[in-house]
Order: C-alpha cells, then structure tokens, then sequence
C-alpha cells in the first residue's frame, strides 16, 4: 500500500525566514497530494494541495511542488510569522477504492521571533 | 456555513466502558472518514462512509470497534470495552460527491481510565 515519508520532523526558523517541508510517496498512482496544518487541540486544517497533473502551486506565501518522476512534493512556506508555527502534514491520497489519505508523520514548525 | 462538527471535543471512559463519538458532516457532504491520531503521530485512517453504507473500514480493528452513518442525523464511531490503548484523538473529515478535498472537524480527544 501507500507509504508517506516526511521530513524534518521538527524544524525552527527564524522569524522571516523561509521554511522547507519534504515528502515522498511511495504509490506512483496516487494523484492528490494536500497539505494541512495543525495546531494545538485542534483539528487538520487544509492550507494547500496540489493534483498530479500540476507540478507547482502558490498561494500567497505558501507554494507547493510535486516531482511526479521522483515521487517527491514540498512545502515552502515564505517571510514565516509566529502564527505559522505549528505540526504540518503532507498526505497522499489513494486512488482506488476509498480514496483515502495517507499521512506523513508530521514536521513541527517553530518560528522563532 | 458550519464546518466539520464533532462532540464530544473531550471524552473519558474507564475501561471496559463504551465511548461514542459524533460527526456532523458540513452541508451538503455525503461521504465521511474516520481518522485516529495517537500522541506525536501521524493520522491513520479507520474507517469511510458513505450514507447508510461503509465503502472501507480496512483501518479499524475487527473487534470492538463499529461505524455508522444513517440517513438521518450524524455519523457514529462507537467503540466498546475500551482499554488504554484506545486513548488517541479521532477525527472525521467529510467531503462531497466528486470533489477529493477533505475538511477535519476539530476532533474528539478520548482518554480512557
């Protein structure tokens, strides 16, 4: 089945800084691929995705890119604030069946003013 | 335009007790996943739903464990006899016909005694 890898597990940047969240996937069927944030008691919340046929996305400070070839997507997130730390997942979505997400472990971002 | 809802946010049982948890789909969302998340890990899916039927429930333990989503009125995740291992925080996310994204309630964190 589907396998999420993510990477670092905790990170800390200064305030300003950019910040990079990688993760690899291991079904190349799999087409979706979002990324959620989530604070502290709270539940995931969707900031970006990215579908199979796109190889970059931007919204605002937050861009993500997906290599297709090497299985491969990222989070940049730019100028980071202090409301930006907190855990983000990446996930893949499973195409047959359920459609499910498979999650990666998680990166705990620390922004340090 | 509510979103995801779920209740309890905080449930305790002691062991061998019953815990239910509660998801309300946002408006016109016909299809639910139930995700469990244990400290400082990721989320594993359990359990998907469509109205009235389950499409998928690979994820959740044979045993104790049971779903559902009547025409009518929330999805329930119901787990019996509980142990320890059972404390984690479940969530749902919840998605309409055709459309891959997934949007989380806020979660039910369990803890059993």
């Amino acid at each position: 089945g589907e396998n999420v890898e993510q990477h670092p597990s905790t990170l800390s940047v200064q305030e300003g800084d950019s910040a990079v969240i990688k993760c690899t996937y291991s079904d190349s069927a799999s087409n979706y691929f979002p990324w959620y944030k989530q604070e502290l008691g709270k539940g995931p919340q969707l900031i970006i995705d990215i579908r199979s046929n796109v190889g970059e996305k931007k919204d605002q400070r937050i861009a993500v890119t997906l290599n297709k070839t090497a299985k491969h997507f990222s989070l940049h997130i730019t100028e980071t604030q202090p409301e930006d730390s907190a855990v983000y997942f990446c996930a893949a979505r499973i195409i047959q069946g359920a459609q499910k997400l498979v999650f990666g472990q998680g990166t705990r971002l620390t922004i340090n003013p | 335009n509510a979103g995801v809802m779920q209740n309890p946010r905080h449930l305790v049982r002691r062991r061998g007790q019953e815990a239910r948890l509660r998801c309300s789909p946002m408006k016109g969302h016909s299809h639910v996943y139930w995700y469990r998340q244990l400290p400082e890990e990721g989320l594993k899916f359990m359990v998907y739903l469509q109205k009235e039927n389950i499409i998928d429930e690979s994820g959740m333990p044979k045993e104790r464990f049971s779903a559902e989503f009547p025409k009518e009125g929330p999805s329930i995740l119901r787990i019996q006899q509980v142990v320890r291992g059972d404390s984690a925080a479940y969530f749902c996310a919840t998605r309409r016909d055709s459309l891959e994204t997934q949007y989380f309630g806020p979660g039910t964190r369990l803890l059993v005694l």
